[in-house]
């Protein structure tokens, strides 16, 4: 079955270390999106993007980065994690056209940054 | 995006009909009501979504008022895996598709 998929599903790193949280899809979705929740924020858009190498920036990118290389993966990097960006990150996919605002969603990854 | 507005939270019993209320009183005639939900610890599930007429799937179904306004997710079976967070998003689509905006939603508890 088709289905989308994180690794890793914990995480712990520390200040100013480079992180990239992997997600991949089999869906052939062209839009992919990462998400961050946190407590009394609910979720925030970090990135997403509409194909292969499209990326755009959502509410909350600073910090972070994306790029879109194949139609399967869209990896998200923190450059230099900082502790704010403690929190559990979803990726999710669409598919292109009507139905472009139904997301299926991954388990997620929690990550500490100490 | 329209605002929604959702109680913090509601209770039903098992084997009873859910209804859960949303208000989106600034929703434009070209903007979709999308519900997903999210139980503990694991990502969000899409679950029913509608423009203007009432909808039905396997899940749930979706009341639109006639002014759409307001709508209404029904769960017509709870059980005790139904509860979760469900969060009532209005989309626009066009240069804004896919962009989600996730509110505090409402924290559905289900009793035996």
């Amino acid at each position: 079955d088709a289905e989308i998929t994180q690794s890793p599903r914990h995480k712990i790193t520390e200040t100013g270390r480079q992180v990239t949280l992997a997600c991949h899809q089999t869906w052939n979705h062209n839009n992919m999106f990462w998400y961050r929740q946190d407590l009394g924020h609910g979720l925030r858009l970090i990135h997403y993007s509409y194909g292969v190498h499209d990326t755009n920036k959502g509410e909350v990118s600073d910090g972070y980065s994306v790029s879109r290389s194949n139609t399967e993966d869209l990896p998200l990097t923190l450059e230099s994690a900082a502790s704010s960006q403690t929190s559990v990150y979803f990726c999710a996919s669409s598919p292109l056209g009507g139905r472009t605002d139904t997301q299926y969603f991954g388990p997620g990854t929690r990550l500490t940054v100490l | 995006d329209a605002k929604t507005t959702q109680p913090t939270s509601m209770d039903c019993a098992e084997g009873r009909a859910a209804n859960l209320p949303c208000n989106h009183s600034t929703i434009s005639g070209n903007e979709y009501v999308y519900w997903y939900r999210q139980i503990h610890s694991q990502g969000p599930q899409y679950i029913i979504h509608g423009l203007k007429n009432n909808e039905t799937n396997e899940m749930a179904s979706l009341i639109i008022t006639e002014d759409r306004k307001s709508s209404t997710l029904i769960l017509p079976h709870a059980t005790l895996r139904d509860t979760a967070v469900y969060y009532c998003i209005v989309t626009l689509g066009g240069t804004s598709y896919g962009k989600l905006t996730f509110g505090q939603g409402t924290i559905l508890t289900v009793h035996p």
